[in-house]
């Protein structure tokens, strides 16, 4: 499995960009990143992903470099709703199913 | 819209009580998933399902099993409960093997073993 690295918190200012990164430099060729956000006391929920290229959908977008090593996740304009745990994960992939490996992720702390 | 249901929000059970926590999806997925969190050592992956009947173990399978015998619904069991089992533990289902789709995840399930 590729294991991903994230900085344990980040603060952001209300209505600023936050930028999330994401270290994944064992990611496979089939392997696609996902990010996840879980809000205190929620169960997590989906963000986006990508495989290659960028991508951008009503919540945030996602940078994926070249060699695919690293990602940045973008919250354009941060709401104090947006606090929150990030998780960057590398969607395994088997024969059998797929399993969801989560790490400790990033808690993001947006203030006003 | 997704719904992943899981059927209690607290439990309080003794030490050595056979645990059932029940999960249901409604969305027709294959895969089904049971996490456990605790504080500083984030959403661990307890067991999984791609399909009924089938099961895989995951990180932290001990003192644990799972049954899917049908496909909305996966139950994770606490075989006799202990006190280092009290945690939140989540459900997640997802479509298919591809690597493509997301999973949605439960509520979750506040346990304390006493």
């Amino acid at each position: 499995d590729a294991k991903t690295t994230q900085p344990p918190s980040m603060d952001c200012a209300e209505g600023r960009a936050a930028n999330l990164p994401c270290n994944h430099s064992t990611i496979s060729g089939n392997e696609y990143v996902y990010w996840y956000r879980q809000i205190h006391s929620q169960g997590p929920q989906y963000i986006i992903h990508g495989l290659k290229n960028n991508e951008t959908n009503e919540m945030a977008s996602l940078i994926i470099t070249e060699d695919r090593k690293s990602s940045t996740l973008i919250l354009p304009h941060a709401t104090l709703r947006d606090t929150a745990v990030y998780y960057c994960i590398v969607r395994v992939f088997n024969q059998a199913g797929t399993a969801l490996i989560f790490g400790k992720g990033t808690t993001l702390s947006v203030s006003s | 819209d997704v719904k992943v249901t899981q059927s209690s929000r607290y439990l309080v059970k003794r030490t050595g009580e056979k645990v059932f926590l029940e999960c249901v999806q409604d969305m027709d997925h294959e895969n089904m998933f049971w996490y456990r969190q605790d504080p500083g050592l984030g959403l661990r992956l307890i067991y999984f399902s791609y399909d009924v009947k089938m099961k895989e173990k995951g990180d932290i399978p001990e003192g644990y099993s799972v049954s899917r015998e049908k496909k909305e619904r996966f139950s994770l069991i606490l075989e006799s409960a202990s006190t280092n089992q009290t945690s939140m533990y989540l459900c997640a289902s997802s479509l298919g093997s591809s690597g493509r789709t997301e999973a949605f995840f439960g509520q979750g399930t506040r346990l304390t073993v006493v």
